[in-house]
């Protein structure tokens, strides 16, 4: 299994440009989150997914939007992106299972840089 | 506010040094505490989950344990290998967010 993975890697943008970031999963996890990562601050939630076709907002979810289609993808675009987005973005996922709190796991990251 | 607090930011030690990593929270509710490991320009990669106050669970150095108020986790004889960030994270009940700590950066020296 490859888990969770993203693409693309890395990606510089320019102000007002638009972007799509996909995460995949091959765990047939039903939930799939977007968090981003910025110096001096924990991983925050943008938005998530609770299975197919469901979305939901998190902690910090202006400027962007999601959309899950498909089990094992979710999506994140920046319609028009700014240089306060410039940031590491991580997708998880995790397993739907009653009582507790599940194990999210992680794929590895994609750096965006918008000038 | 729910809040998680790790301590110290940073922490050097000596390779065979044992120490350990704060984590403090005041979620109310709590429905799990987790800790992952994260090396430079990679995800953060699970390590443990505890559930309820008094649980404890160990993988080779490394060994959590969790009270009311606080995570520990500790590290015994580290390596040089086991120079990470570490990070600390929170959910609670009613709510799929979870808090993640600021992280503490462990560096062990040869």
């Amino acid at each position: 299994n490859a888990g969770v993975t993203q693409t693309p890697k890395f990606r510089v943008l320019k102000t007002g440009q638009s972007m799509t970031l996909l995460c995949a999963q091959d765990m047939n996890h039903e939930y799939m989150y977007w968090y981003r990562q910025d110096p001096g601050m924990g991983l925050r939630l943008i938005h998530y997914s609770v299975g197919e076709g469901t979305t939901a907002k998190g902690e910090v979810p202006d400027g962007y939007n999601v959309s899950r289609l498909k089990k094992q993808n979710f999506l994140l675009g920046l319609e028009s992106a700014a240089p306060s987005q410039t940031s590491v973005y991580f997708c998880a996922s995790r397993p739907n299972h009653r009582g507790g709190q599940e194990t999210q796991y992680f794929g590895p990251g994609t750096r965006l840089l918008v000038l | 506010e729910d809040q998680v607090t790790q301590s110290p930011e940073a922490l050097r030690l000596q390779e065979g040094e044992s120490s350990s990593l704060n984590c403090s929270y005041t979620v109310s509710g709590l429905r799990g505490l987790f800790w992952y490991r994260q090396d430079p320009g990679k995800g953060p990669e699970f390590l443990f989950t505890l559930y309820s106050a008094g649980e404890e669970k160990e993988k080779e150095r490394l060994k959590a344990t969790l009270t009311k108020k606080e995570s520990f986790l500790h590290i015994t004889a580290p390596k040089p290998e086991d120079s990470a960030t570490y990070l600390c994270a929170v959910g609670w009940k009613g709510n799929e967010k979870l808090t993640f700590g600021t992280g503490t950066r462990l560096t062990i020296i040869p």
